[in-house]
């Protein structure tokens, strides 16, 4: 069975630092690993997904990477900002489904 | 109204009331999503619907009945509920259902139920 954990859980950074968030799973026969941004009771914004065949990705300020074989993500923010301040979860999908598993999240503060 | 959008934004509802939340995507996907988010846990996924059939059921209770008209709109009818089944609801949609679609959420309701 798929677990996803995330860690930090909570994680509190003065503006301008880079920072990386940490995703683990327990199968790693996945298709894809996606993270997620949730601003305060709001619903969930898709930041980057990563194939199984791909190692990284990059958006801007926010570059993720995944290795498979030690079933491991990181999220990594350069240069963070207030306006970073969100819950960032990483899902990824059962084998063989597309039921999607996700974190418990990181909550990240960027202090200005 | 572009994205998908979620109403109400916040219900709060006794344990003999019966409610129902609404979902529209206007992405011209084939697959909706119903999920929960609960306090402290992570997101659970409840049911699939992919062109308009009901394709997961992940063991949720009766008192929980999703509807799916079309491929544009996602119902949650909800009747005598607990107040364990207080949470954030989020309705999500993906071009097919597939693994490698990205889903698209709105932005939820909140349920209270007393």
């Amino acid at each position: 069975k798929q677990e996803v954990t995330q860690i930090p859980a909570a994680l509190s950074v003065p503006e301008g630092e880079n920072l990386v968030l940490n995703c683990s799973f327990t199968d790693s026969a996945i298709y894809n690993l996606q993270w997620f941004r949730q601003d305060p009771g709001k619903g969930l914004t898709s930041l980057l997904l990563i194939q199984s065949s791909q190692r990284e990705q990059t958006s801007g300020r926010l570059n993720a990477s995944l290795d498979k074989s030690s079933g491991r993500s990181t999220l990594y923010i350069a240069a963070s900002q207030p306006g970073d301040s969100a819950t960032y979860l990483c899902a990824v999908p059962t084998s063989g489904t597309y039921k999607y598993i996700f974190g418990t999240g990181t909550r990240l503060k960027v202090l200005a | 109204e572009t994205g998908v959008t979620q109403t109400p934004r916040h219900l709060v509802m006794g344990m003999t009331n019966k409610k129902s939340l609404k979902c529209e995507q206007h992405l011209g996907h084939n697959a909706m999503y119903w999920y929960k988010q609960s306090a402290k846990k992570p997101l659970e996924l409840m049911f699939v619907y992919n062109f308009k059939e009901q394709t997961e059921n992940n063991s949720v209770p009766s008192r929980f009945s999703p509807e799916c008209p079309n491929s544009s709109h996602l119902f949650l009818h909800l009747h005598t509920l607990q107040p364990e089944d207080s949470a954030l609801y989020l309705c999500a949609s993906s071009q097919s259902g597939g693994r490698t679609d990205t889903q698209y959420f709105g932005p939820g309701t909140r349920l209270t139920v007393l």
